[in-house]
């Protein structure tokens, strides 16, 4: 099954609200990141937060985690309508070959309306 | 300054024919990764190379799926007698080091239409 499952599946907010999209997991995890993608093309890298990490923040972009709840939540403040777009977390984990990994979501859908 | 760049953008192949996917990672960046992705999905993790390596290929199908990475040109993932089912965005990212501690950086993606 999905490592990280997004919450919730679409959002669609006014210009100038906040975001919140939400992520839950289920083993151990070295990092969690998010991703944002516009329709039609690649992923394009947010933040990164360390399992040791309780919140970051970056330009209007605030990501908090909780390993003891497996979850996580990233907050856009004051969106724009370039914001929309969906976004996926990332779970980051040794895999049992050996080697690292990441676990994506089925991602957000986030409408921001002007 | 360019980033991770895969073509062609848009693959359109009928049943039985193969499929060669291309990716030429950032200046700098010698680890690539593939990834699938179905419509209304997250990304699946597929392979993980370095320079004429396979480091995981733990999520790659057994049969008619192959991936490399040679030391001079781009990776290329090559799926055989491609399959209805086969149809998906493919997106590569590279990074400058090991999977663990560096950020991926994605490509556009190649779109492959299996007719």
């Amino acid at each position: 099954s999905q490592q990280g499952e997004e919450d919730p599946q679409a959002l669609s907010i006014q210009e100038g609200e906040n975001a919140t999209m939400n992520c839950s997991y289920k083993t151990s995890i070295n990092n969690l990141q998010w991703y944002r993608q516009n329709s039609g093309r690649g992923l394009v890298h947010l933040i990164l937060i360390r399992s040791n990490e309780r919140e970051k923040h970056s330009g209007r972009l605030r990501v908090t985690l909780d390993t003891s709840k497996k979850s996580s939540s990233l907050l856009i403040t004051a969106s724009r309508a370039a914001d929309t777009a969906s976004y996926f977390c990332a779970t980051g984990l040794y895999s049992g070959a050996g080697s690292y990994q990441l676990t994506f979501g089925k991602g957000t859908k986030l409408s921001v309306i002007p | 300054n360019a980033g991770v760049m895969q073509n062609p953008r848009h693959l359109v192949r009928r049943r039985g024919q193969e499929a060669r996917l291309r990716c030429s990672p950032m200046k700098g960046h010698s680890h690539v990764y593939w990834y699938r992705q179905l419509p209304e999905e997250g990304l699946k993790f597929m392979v993980y190379l370095q320079k004429e390596n396979i480091i995981d290929e733990s999520g790659m199908p057994k049969e008619r799926f192959s991936a490399e990475f040679p030391k001079e040109g781009p990776s290329i993932l090559r799926i055989q007698q491609v399959v209805r089912g086969d149809s998906a965005a493919y997106f590569c990212a590279s990074s400058l080091g090991e999977a663990a501690k560096n950020i991926q950086y994605f490509g556009a993606g190649t779109r492959l239409s299996v007719l």
